[in-house]
Formats: C-alpha cells, sequence, structure tokens
C-alpha cells in the first residue's frame, strides 16, 4: 500500500469547513483512498473513499486531485464531535477481506468552540 | 449498517491473570477478523489476522503465546491475553469486513486493559 503523508494537527472554528490534506504521491492506479477517523476511545469509523472521481456523502466530501498525489477530506460544518484524529489510508480495493487496512499517524483535529 | 460488537469496554485485572476479549460481527459473517494494539497518544498497530477454523497469523514481535486468538466462528473471534503485565495496559480494537457486500472495514468499540 502506497506510504501516505498528513498534518499531525490542524485546529478549526465550529461551524467552518475542516479541510484535511493528504499527500500520496506514490499511490498506483488501482489503489484507492480511504479516510477514516478515531473519536478519543473509540474504535476508528469509516467516512468515505474514492479512485479518482470526489466523491460526497452524509459525512463529507473528498476531492481527488487529477494527478491523485494528492487528496483533501472536507467536513464542511464542523462540530465539536467531529474533534477526532483522522486517518487517511492508501490501498487497493480487495474483495476477500483478508487485509488489513494500515494505519499512520493521522492528523489531530480540534474543533474549537 | 455492518457492526463489529467488543467486549469488554473495560478491563482492570491484576498481574499474573488472564483476560479475554471478545468481537462479534452483529449481521454479518466474517471469515477474517483483525487484532489491533493502540498506546496512548500513538496509531493503531495490527497484532494478528485472526482465520476463522485455522490458526491466526501474526505480525512481526506479538508473542503467539501470550495473545492468544481463537475464531471458532464466522462471528466471533476472541483474544486472550496471558499472563498479563502492566506493559500489557492498551487499546484493543478488532476489525472486520463484510465481503459478501464488499463495504468497508468495521471496527469495534475498543477494549481498554489495565494491568495493575
Amino acid at each position: 500500500d502506497a506510504k501516505t503523508t498528513q498534518p499531525p494537527s490542524m485546529d478549526c472554528a465550529e461551524g467552518r469547513a475542516a479541510n484535511l490534506p493528504c499527500n500520496h504521491s506514490t499511490i498506483s492506479g488501482n489503489e484507492y483512498v480511504y479516510w477514516y477517523r478515531q473519536i478519543h476511545s473509540q474504535g476508528p469509523q469509516y467516512i468515505i473513499h474514492g479512485l479518482k472521481n470526489n466523491e460526497t456523502n452524509e459525512m463529507a466530501s473528498l476531492i481527488i486531485t487529477e494527478d491523485r498525489k494528492s487528496s483533501t477530506l472536507i467536513l464542511p460544518h464542523a462540530t465539536l464531535r467531529d474533534t477526532a484524529v483522522y486517518y487517511c489510508i492508501v490501498r487497493v480495493e480487495e474483495d476477500t477481506g483478508r487485509r488489513a487496512l494500515t494505519f499512520g499517524s493521522g492528523t489531530r483535529l480540534q474543533v474549537q468552540p | 449498517g455492518a457492526v463489529v460488537s467488543q467486549h469488554p469496554s473495560r478491563v482492570i485485572c491484576k498481574s499474573g491473570t488472564s483476560v479475554k476479549i471478545e468481537c462479534r460481527s452483529l449481521d454479518f459473517q466474517a471469515t477474517t477478523m483483525f487484532w489491533y494494539r493502540q498506546f496512548p497518544k500513538q496509531s493503531l498497530m495490527l497484532m494478528a489476522t485472526s482465520n476463522e477454523g485455522s490458526k491466526a497469523t501474526y505480525e512481526q514481535g506479538v508473542e503467539k503465546d501470550k495473545f492468544l486468538i481463537n475464531h471458532a466462528s464466522l462471528t466471533l473471534s476472541t483474544l486472550t491475553v496471558t499472563s498479563a503485565h502492566p506493559e500489557d495496559s492498551s487499546f484493543y480494537i478488532c476489525s472486520a469486513r463484510d465481503v459478501s457486500k464488499n463495504t468497508e472495514a468495521f471496527f469495534g468499540q475498543g477494549t481498554r486493559l489495565t494491568v495493575v
């Protein structure tokens, strides 16, 4: 799986958009970009994933650059409950379920009131 | 949606005793489950891959005789920390994926183990 680089921490004001960047310059053509988050003392939670097109769901939007070497997770209206560590993971999508996710250091997002 | 339930959420045990942690996939069958460990302010580290009906695969540096994994059914995997020591105190998390629906991985709530 390709290596990812994320800033260690970010702050965001409540109600504003939180934009979390991720660099994955060695990504391969068949690797997807996944985002998970971990709220303190809980297990990770899936947010969104994509291959090359931008994606949006009820939680967030994922913007992937045209060269796919970086992406941005956007939380459109951050709330205090969005305070968490956000992990960007690049991996091949596989259908056997036999490969574990590899977590980097992630970005600690602190939403300020 | 798919749910992975982990129990207990928190346990305190004495040094030298053993602790069992359960991980259940509630509405799907998981031939493979994963066990992670997370120390304070660190990321999740994969400990082992639990395979239904066969032996677990352990990551380098993880003692298989200390961290016993049993995956007796398609919905249950257990991790037993044997002869626990204070340095085993950590946050243990399991994960599984519903391959029939080709969905993302789901994680249990985690178990905070404190060895005193």
